[in-house]
């Protein structure tokens, strides 16, 4: 059983350039949280996405944005990129219905921005 | 400002020795209380966690948490540590009245030496 997986692993970008990142969802499990994770620091929630709506945000501007497919993996969208949004996202995912117990956790995207 | 604090930046330990990592969070109401640990290399994976019932909770690897609600606290234990714990222990937060996001605090570095 695959765990939560997320590609790709490593991105370099430079200022002002967009990113997209995706991750694909534990089996089974049909909601999928974003997070930033800054060097030496925990992780920051993002947003978290269940059937395909954005169920609740963080506190992150609008140019973070994000979508969820039908088979439930999920894209997380910087756009205008500054050297600030350098860090690892991670994506988690967790079992169905509207009470979240544990989060699994990926592997993480490392963002560079230059 | 509403947060989750981890007292300690760097444990270094030597091997047998005892653990205990503090953990506190300033929100009222109901929560629900995890432990992270992510080793090197590895991406975040659960450790414990309290939802409610016996405010003492035990987790993989030896590791046990407990929950102190009037202090707001829920520290993390292991009675003998092994060179294999060396990694970074994140407490998290849920609010169950607002929402599903994890509350992270910034972690804590753990080096055990054989």
């Amino acid at each position: 059983d695959a765990g939560v997986t997320q590609s790709p692993t490593h991105l370099i970008k430079t200022r002002g350039q967009q990113v997209t990142l995706r991750c694909s969802p534990k089996s089974g499990h049909d909601t999928v949280s974003w997070y930033q994770q800054a060097l030496g620091q925990g992780p920051q929630f993002i947003f978290q996405y269940y059937e395909e709506e954005e169920r609740q945000r963080g506190n992150f501007p609008d140019r973070f944005s994000g979508h969820q497919f039908p088979n439930y993996s999920s894209e997380l969208n910087v756009n205008a990129l500054l050297l600030g949004d350098s860090a690892l996202y991670l994506c988690a995912s967790s079992l169905p219905g509207r009470s979240v117990n544990e989060q699994f956790f990926g592997p993480g995207t490392r963002l560079t921005v230059l | 400002a509403q947060s989750v604090s981890q007292h300690n930046h760097h444990v270094i330990l030597s091997e047998a020795a005892s653990l205990e990592l503090g953990c506190n969070y300033s929100y009222g109401g109901t929560v629900n209380l995890f432990w992270y640990v992510q080793y090197p290399g590895q991406h975040l994976q659960l450790l414990l966690k309290y939802f409610s019932g016996d405010p003492l909770v035990k987790g993989i690897k030896g590791f046990e948490a407990e929950f102190i609600k009037s202090k707001f606290s829920f520290n993390l234990r292991k009675p003998s540590v092994q060179w294999s714990d060396t990694a970074e222990y994140f407490c998290a937060v849920k609010r169950n009245q607002a929402g599903t996001a994890l509350i992270f605090g910034k972690g804590t570095t753990l080096s055990v030496s054989s």
